[in-house]
C-alpha cells in the first residue's frame, strides 16, 4: 500500500531558525508527493508538490522540499521560520498502484509551533 | 482567501434534523470532493465527483447524501446524524480527476464545523 509517515507529532522552533518537517514515503514506482498546511480554523492549503524533475521543489510562503529517493523522504524546509508559520502540516502521496484510482493518502500531520 | 467557498461556517443540528452543506468554486475545476476531518487528524475522503457524476463513494453511511447540481456547486445533505459525525467537513476541487497519474493539487475550502447534539 502507498503511504506516508510523519514521524513527529510536533516540531518546536524559535523564530528565525530553520524549520524542517519530516516525511517519509512508502510507494511502488515513482511517487507523486504533496505538502499541505492547515492554519487554525481554515482548510488545507497546497504548498508544493513533487512529480518528476528537480529534487528540490520550491513552493509557497518561502517553503521548499527535497525529494530523496534513496532515503524515501520528502522533508519540508524553510530557512527562517516565522511565528505565522505555526500550523498543522500534512504530507500526502497519491496512490499510484495498478488497481487504484489515485486516492491521496495523507500523513498523520505535524504541528509546528514557532515561538517569538 | 480560498477560492472554494463553503457555507455555513458553523452548523449545530439535532439527530433528527435535516440540513445541507454547500460548496462553490469558480475555477473551472471538473472534480469536487467532500472530506471529513476530526480535530488534529488528517482529512478522510468521503465522496468524489468528476464532471458532475459521482465517481467515488468511500463507503459513507447513507445519512450523508452528496449532490452536484452543476460543475460549480457541490452539496452534502445530512439526515439523522449521530454525535460522532461532529467534525469539520471540507470541500475541495481539482482541475481534473485524472486518476493515479494526476498531479493537480486539491484546493480546499475553509470547511463547515458541524456539531451534532
Amino acid at each position: 500500500a502507498q503511504s506516508v509517515a510523519q514521524p513527529e507529532d510536533q516540531v518546536n522552533v524559535a523564530e528565525g531558525n530553520p524549520l524542517t518537517v519530516k516525511c517519509t514515503y512508502s510507494v511502488s514506482g515513482n511517487p507523486y508527493l504533496f505538502w499541505y498546511v492547515q492554519y487554525p480554523n481554515r482548510g488545507l492549503q497546497f504548498l508544493l508538490k513533487y512529480i518528476t524533475g528537480d529534487n528540490l521543489v520550491k513552493g509557497s510562503y518561502g517553503f521548499e522540499a527535497e525529494f530523496n529517493k534513496s532515503q524515501t523522504s520528502f522533508h519540508l524546509k524553510k530557512p527562517s521560520a516565522l511565528v505565522s508559520d505555526s500550523a498543522l502540516y500534512f504530507c500526502a502521496v497519491r496512490d499510484v498502484t495498478t488497481d487504484s484510482w489515485g486516492k491521496l493518502q495523507f500523513g498523520a500531520g505535524t504541528q509546528v509551533v514557532v515561538t517569538p | 482567501d480560498t477560492e472554494v467557498t463553503q457555507t455555513p461556517k458553523h452548523l449545530v443540528m439535532g439527530m433528527t434534523n435535516k440540513k445541507s452543506l454547500k460548496c462553490e468554486q469558480h475555477m473551472g475545476h471538473r472534480a469536487m470532493y467532500w472530506y471529513k476531518q476530526k480535530a488534529k487528524k488528517p482529512p478522510e475522503l468521503m465522496f468524489v465527483y468528476s464532471y458532475e457524476k459521482l465517481s467515488i463513494n468511500e463507503s459513507v453511511p447513507s445519512r450523508f447524501s452528496p449532490e452536484c447540481p452543476n460543475s460549480s456547486l457541490l452539496n452534502l445533505h445530512l439526515h439523522a446524524l449521530q454525535p460522532e459525525d461532529s467534525a469539520l467537513y471540507l470541500c475541495a476541487s481539482s482541475q481534473d480527476f485524472g486518476g493515479a497519474r494526476d498531479g493537480s493539487p486539491l484546493h480546499f475550502g475553509n470547511g463547515t464545523r458541524l456539531t451534532v447534539t
